[in-house]
């Protein structure tokens, strides 16, 4: 079995407040990680693809980081708004096992106006 | 764009019941996928199919069947339903096996057995 690791589980913040969460995996045979974004009563949506280590990305206020040779993803926002309320999942791709997503059981983010 | 639909969005189910889900997208995509959502838990894979044919277990495929006879459809079967699968379960696609492709989930089926 395959250990996604996501802490903290959720996280309460006030609105302007900048914050970040880990996503820990092995780091062995890695090929990707994926950090989505879900918002209660709706689907899961992509923000970031990473791939290589030290690979760093950004979409307006979320950026994440990757160390592949330590495994761990940071995602961190800037700036948090009410509406930046969703549990954020991330999800390992591993180079041996075709193309099966395994996911943390995600982080629960609150931000209270 | 419709991009991926699930139905239906709700159901409630006896014990030993059986029913299908449904599953289809309609960005040509090669793979597809069920997951389950359990609360604290994060999604967990069942099935999937990396094209028309061709379906394959996941991490949590006991009491569920799926087939793929097309590329759009992909419907999970659950035959004797059992309380221990009520749970929010989502459908996703995902171009091919690129590293590089993210997956497109649909809106999700909140089943509850009892």
């Amino acid at each position: 079995i395959l250990n996604v690791e996501q802490s903290p589980q959720s996280l309460h913040v006030q609105e302007g407040d900048s914050t970040n969460f880990t996503c820990s995996f092995p780091s062995s045979n890695f090929y990707a990680l994926h950090w989505y974004r879900w918002e209660t009563a709706k689907s899961p949506e992509a923000l970031f693809v990473m791939t290589l280590n030290g690979d760093e990305k950004k979409k307006g206020r979320i950026s994440a980081t990757l160390n592949t040779k330590e495994g761990y993803s940071y995602l961190y926002i800037k700036g948090s708004q009410p509406e930046d309320s969703a549990t954020y999942l991330c999800a390992l791709l591993l180079n041996n096992a075709g193309n099966m997503l395994t996911f943390g059981g995600g982080t629960r983010l609150m931000v209270k106006p | 764009n419709a991009g991926v639909t699930q139905t239906p969005k709700f159901r409630i189910l006896k014990i030993g019941q059986s029913m299908t889900l449904q599953c289809a997208q309609d960005m040509n995509h090669n793979y597809m996928y069920w997951y389950r959502q359990d609360p604290g838990m994060g999604l967990k894979l069942i099935y999937y199919s990396v094209g028309a044919g061709i379906t394959d277990k996941g991490e949590v495929p006991n009491g569920y069947n799926v087939s793929r006879s097309t590329t759009e459809d992909f419907p999970l079967r659950l035959e004797l339903a059992a309380p221990s699968q009520t749970s929010v379960y989502f459908c996703a696609s995902s171009t091919t096996g690129d590293m590089n492709t993210e997956a497109f989930f649909g809106q999700g089926t909140r089943l509850t057995v009892v």
